[in-house]
């Protein structure tokens, strides 16, 4: 099973920040926050992880809180193209990962 | 560098037969994976390999072979194709556990198989 929780639907306008939570209390000391997105019926894309640190990218940026229980995936401008399915994902060293329904972005115009 | 590729893209069995979906990868990663994907649902690990020669179970691997026999390669194996195959099967690759947060899968496109 899944070791996250996110909510199943978000909608954000263009050009907007797209605020994306995800909630993972079990989460261990080892344990990373992994983000990916899936676009329509393509294969899952690699976006941003993390460990305790906030972390950024070109793509996005990564707030996780310091407790480690939660964690935001943050889109500063969210396009069309960013419409999909956004996959938060906690995974150790060794493990493989464990992909729940995720969250369905819809970047509205 | 093409990443990983994925044949045929779409495919229609019938119940019973049975067929091979190819996986290759360019980037020298020692990891491969298969997943399905059934409509509306997360993705679930059938198989995956951590070099050529070895292989081992994920979590649905019921009906479903695979082998690694080139670091490039990973065909995943049907046989006795059952309705309950029908899915989309994505294959992916990953430079592997060398160092605890470099772990990211790059995914192929995506096969899409009926059974019917």
């Amino acid at each position: 099973d899944a070791k996250t929780t996110q909510p199943t639907s978000m909608d954000c306008a263009e050009g907007r920040a797209a605020n994306l939570p995800c909630n993972h209390s079990t989460i261990s000391g080892n344990e990373y926050v992994y983000w990916y997105r899936q676009i329509h019926s393509q294969g899952p894309q690699y976006i941003i992880h993390g460990l305790k640190n906030n972390e950024t990218n070109e793509m996005a940026s990564l707030i996780i809180t310091e407790d480690r229980k939660s964690s935001t995936l943050i889109l500063p401008h969210a396009t069309l193209r960013d419409t999909a399915v956004y996959y938060c994902i906690v995974q150790d060293y060794g493990q493989n990962f464990v992909f729940g329904p995720g969250t369905r972005l819809s970047v509205l115009p | 560098n093409a990443g990983v590729t994925q044949t045929p893209k779409f495919r229609i069995l019938k119940i019973g037969q049975s067929m091979t979906l190819q996986c290759t990868q360019d980037m020298n990663h020692n990891y491969m994976y298969w997943y399905r994907q059934d409509p509306g649902m997360g993705l679930k690990l059938i198989y995956y390999s951590v070099g050529a020669g070895i292989t081992d179970k994920g979590e649905v691997p019921n009906g479903y072979n695979v082998s690694r026999s080139t670091t490039e390669d990973f065909p995943l194996r049907l046989e006795l194709a059952a309705p309950s195959q029908t899915s989309v099967y994505f294959c992916a690759s990953s430079r592997g556990q060398i160092k605890a947060g470099t772990y990211e899968q790059y995914f192929g496109p995506g096969t899409r198989l009926t059974v019917t």
